[in-house]
């Protein structure tokens, strides 16, 4: 039972383009998203967030848009750069029971910048 | 990434042996969560610990698997009778508090992970 999909394993796109990573979710108790950088061999590194309070927060070239309607948040990178190149995770946390410590995560979506 | 400490990195077990994996907390820190990712998975939450206590365990295999962390040094996740399905990439990740419904992304920290291969 998946409750964080991303439906992408990879994107592939050039140096300086816009990078479009998306993510859905089925359960209703999460209220707060993240997305997560991770390199091979080495562990996530937090990215950005947004509460579900907000529809979208931004921080630098890093922009995050939350659907609450639809259940579907994506991150925008603008412009990509190849030091970008990395596995992108979704990941998300509600307050059902107390438990909103526990980060459900998403696959991944390995996304390649080409010089 | 920086202060999280995990330790083997990667670590070579045959079946049946047992596996234990250490990881330090970010100075400060007194709550530790431990996440498993499968090959072609994303990371799944295995147990959430505070010094001397399992707050939270219900992602645990319910045998083989045990987790604690003591008044004095690292948390320990340990496999006993490891099998092949075990082998993953094991996270441990740090907070300074536990993590409440306002608590920002950035206040929960990962490490660099354990590898365990089961051969």
């Amino acid at each position: 039972d998946q409750q964080v999909k991303q439906n992408s394993p990879s994107l592939s796109v050039q140096e300086g383009r816009i990078s479009i990573l998306n993510c859905d979710y089925t359960n209703s108790m999460f209220d707060y998203f993240l997305w997560y950088k991770k390199y091979p061999a080495e562990g996530p590194t937090f990215l950005i967030s947004i509460s579900s309070i907000k529809d979208k927060n931004e921080d630098g070239r890093f922009t995050v848009f939350l659907n609450k309607s639809a259940k579907h948040l994506s991150l925008h990178i603008v412009p990509s750069q190849p030091g970008d190149s990395a596995v992108y995770f979704c990941a998300a946390r509600g307050n059902s029971g107390g438990s909103n410590y526990k980060l459900t995560f998403g696959k991944g979506t390995l996304l390649t910048v080409n010089p | 990434n920086a202060g999280v400490m995990q330790n083997p990195r990667h670590l070579v077990r045959r079946r049946g042996q047992e596996a234990r994996l250490r990881c330090s907390p970010m100075k400060g820190h007194s709550h530790v969560y431990w996440y498993r990712q499968l090959p072609e998975e994303g990371l799944k939450f295995m147990v959430y610990l505070q010094k001397e206590n399992i707050i939270d365990e219900s992602g645990m295999p319910k045998e083989r698997f045990s987790a604690e962390f003591p008044k004095e040094g690292p948390s320990i996740l340990r496999i006993q009778q490891v099998v092949r399905g075990d082998s993953a990439a094991y996270f441990c990740a740090s907070s300074p508090t536990g993590q409440t419904r306002g608590s920002s992304g950035n206040t929960i920290y990962f490490g660099e992970g354990s590898w365990l291969t089961v051969v």
